[in-house]
């Protein structure tokens, strides 16, 4: 079993709908998660940045973290054209990320079909 | 601002040759991270490197290698490359303890 598990895709969805991204993980030592954001031929771009389990809202993006059940969830509401991109779950032990290194899922392609 | 910054963005290296790929952080931040997006892979860490010091590596073999310059630019070698190194390299740097990374655009590495 993978630590970390993300649905590749595609995910196709009309512009305007609510969008629902998510991981699961393996490993409770997890403390951080992030989303982050990858156009094409581009780095990935931190979109949101959560510690422990709760909601944490930056404007159409909410990001949720169930530890309990090892589960967190990005939303997008609203959904522009220029919001297809692939997403990246993303999480680690320590506050910088830095003893271990950050652990990825995969990524989901996300289209918002315009 | 400007951002952090990898060049080149594309390197061609026949198997078995030296890779050579720079990094400069954010201006004020101290660690970079460096990480391989190989296709169907996903994001790789690699090393980490602060304050001049390799600080941790990931399940990387002794042939990647780096360095962390005084000006805290970052420079990664892949020696005796072989065809699975194909890959995008990504640079990230971070103000140490501070949330989240930023990564620059890669180097695009291709071993043929």
């Amino acid at each position: 079993q993978k630590e970390v598990e993300q649905d590749p895709g595609p995910l196709s969805v009309p512009e305007g709908a609510i969008v629902s991204l998510n991981c699961t993980y393996s490993n409770s030592a997890f403390q951080y998660f992030m989303w982050y954001r990858q156009y094409s031929r581009k780095g990935p771009e931190l979109l949101m940045y959560t510690y422990s389990s709760g909601n944490k809202e930056d404007g159409r993006f909410t990001a949720q973290v169930d530890k309990s059940s090892k589960y967190i969830s990005l939303f997008i509401r609203d959904s522009q054209p220029s919001d297809s991109a692939t997403y990246l779950c993303a999480m680690s032990k320590g506050s910088g990320g830095g003893a271990d290194g950050l652990t990825f899922g995969k990524g989901t392609h996300l289209i918002i079909q315009p | 601002e400007a951002g952090v910054t990898q060049s080149p963005t594309h390197l061609i290296k026949t198997r078995g040759q030296q890779a050579t790929l720079r990094c400069s952080p954010i201006s004020g931040h101290t660690s970079v991270y460096w990480y391989q997006q190989a296709l169907g892979l996903g994001l790789q860490f690699l090393l980490w490197y602060d304050e001049g010091e390799e600080r941790n590596r990931g399940n990387f073999p002794p042939r990647f290698s780096g360095r962390q310059f005084p000006n805290y630019s970052s420079e990664l070698n892949v020696n005796a490359l072989e065809l699975e190194d194909s890959a995008l390299y990504l640079c990230a740097s971070s103000f140490s303890l501070n949330y989240g990374y930023t990564f620059g655009s890669g180097t695009r590495l291709t071993v043929v």
